[in-house]
């Protein structure tokens, strides 16, 4: 089967750096993806990585280790408007984006 | 430049009928993909289509369920006799290929069925 395993909860305080790990297991795989939703709102595209390393976006850094089946999402300088869902996807065999059950942020002042 | 649209954005249905999601692509977007989340659920993968052709269905239903792309028009995904199991939040992305890259998801329409 297929499936990605992240944290269902995370807690932070305002300007402080959280990490979102995710293990996958896919029959096949190219990449992972993450994204982040509010409130139940159109998913957003944060990063993709397919090769190992870390790739950064501003606030944001995604980090793949393809040896481990594992990647997390590096999130620096939180801010309150980061409260939201964060969801891990990889594309594994197939045209298929498979999504992990997503990690709620939640940021305290 | 508009974004994915999707409609309606709420629909709520009696057990029985017919349920019609439409999605239009972002402009320039030729691959479109359905998406159902349930409540604290992650988006589990239903349907993956270019224009007038289904490329992956390995995620819809066998029964009841049926998606198209036409050559004029928006994606829609048919669910046909609604079950109060349906309800959950339908969410369409749409992407320029069908390459490992971005998706751009719509705001979703919420089934409900009573």
């Amino acid at each position: 089967g297929q499936s990605l395993e992240q944290p269902s909860e995370v807690t932070a305080v305002e300007g402080a750096i959280v990490q979102i790990n995710c293990t996958y297991q896919t029959s096949g795989f190219y990449g992972l993806s993450w994204y982040q939703q509010h409130d139940g709102g159109a998913p957003t595209f944060l990063s993709y990585n397919a090769l190992d390393g870390l790739e950064e976006t501003g606030r944001f850094s995604s980090f793949l280790s393809r040896s481990d089946s594992y990647g997390y999402l590096l999130l620096q300088e939180l801010q309150m408007k980061d409260s939201a869902s964060y969801f891990c996807a990889a594309w594994g065999a197939g045209t298929a984006l498979i999504f992990g059950k997503g990690t709620t942020l939640s940021v305290s002042s | 430049n508009a974004g994915v649209m999707q409609n309606p954005r709420h629909l709520v249905r009696r057990r029985g009928q017919e349920a019609r999601l439409r999605c239009s692509p972002m402009k320039g977007h030729s691959h479109v993909y359905w998406y159902r989340q349930l409540p604290e659920e992650g988006l589990k993968f239903m349907v993956y289509l270019q224009k007038e052709n289904i490329i992956d269905e390995s995620g819809m239903p066998k029964e009841r369920f049926s998606a198209e792309f036409p050559k004029e028009g928006p994606s829609i995904l048919r669910i046909q006799q609604v079950v109060r199991g349906d309800s959950a939040a339908y969410f369409c992305a749409s992407s320029p290929t069908g390459s490992y890259n971005e998706q751009f998801f719509g705001p979703g329409t919420r089934l409900t069925v009573l």
